[in-house]
């Protein structure tokens, strides 16, 4: 069974330019979520999807994210415009069923680096 | 509020036997996950503790104490592939993540 995939793996943009990255979960899972990781913090929550639906977007910082899960499958992460503090590493998990007992399983990251 | 507190850095010898601790504050409680993460690569599933006391799983271990807002994650006979980050967190439908242990082990 395949897992969690992201693209791209890494990332490098200018300020001001815009990224976009990619989540595909593992088949069937309906939930799906956004961490980020900024350098030499925690892994912090973004936001979570119940199929297509945002359940919880609590954690995205500023409107400058958007977060899509169009037909309830993959999701994308848009930054517009990136900004020098957005640099980090962006993982994607998902899970079969909501809950606080469920697994998360994660992705290997997205590193974006913005200059 | 949620604090999850581990130490930042572990290094320990191959073969050896390590502790990497936990401490918790959070407004109610519903288990805690343990994830190990090698540079670069997806964290991935190691434990999940809810009830008090030590669950073993091959040479990891992982410990609970609910009224100390404590957990330990045991690993035995170190391997340098051990070499890793380990992180706690909590779950409150989110993870909430402590800020990761990076173990070295050396030969």
């Amino acid at each position: 069974e395949a897992g969690v995939t992201q693209f791209p793996s890494h990332s490098v943009i200018e300020k001001g330019q815009t990224v976009t990255l990619r989540c595909d979960p593992i088949s069937g899972h309906d939930n799906l979520y956004w961490y980020r990781r900024v350098m030499g913090k925690e892994i912090k929550f973004l936001l979570h999807f119940v199929k297509e639906s945002k359940q919880d977007e609590s954690g995205m910082p500023n409107n400058r994210f958007l977060a899509e899960r169009t037909g309830g499958t993959y999701s994308t992460l848009k930054v517009q415009p990136a900004e020098l503090e957005d640099s980090g590493v962006y993982f994607c998990a998902s899970s079969e069923r909501a809950g606080t007992r469920e697994t998360q399983y994660f992705g290997p990251g997205t590193r974006l680096l913005v200059l | 509020g949620q604090n999850i507190d581990q130490p930042t850095e572990m290094t320990a010898t191959e073969g050896a036997i390590v502790q990497i601790n936990c401490t918790y504050q959070t407004s109610g409680f519903n288990g805690l996950f343990w994830y190990q993460q090698h540079a670069g690569e997806a964290p991935t599933f190691l434990s999940y503790n809810v009830l008090d006391g030590l669950e073993e799983k091959g040479r990891f271990s992982s410990f609970l104490s609910r009224s100390k807002g404590y957990s330990y994650l045991l690993l035995k006979e170190l391997q340098m592939k051990d070499s890793a980050s380990y992180l706690c967190a909590v779950p409150r439908g989110k993870l909430i993540f402590g800020q990761g242990t990076t173990l070295q082990v050396k030969p």
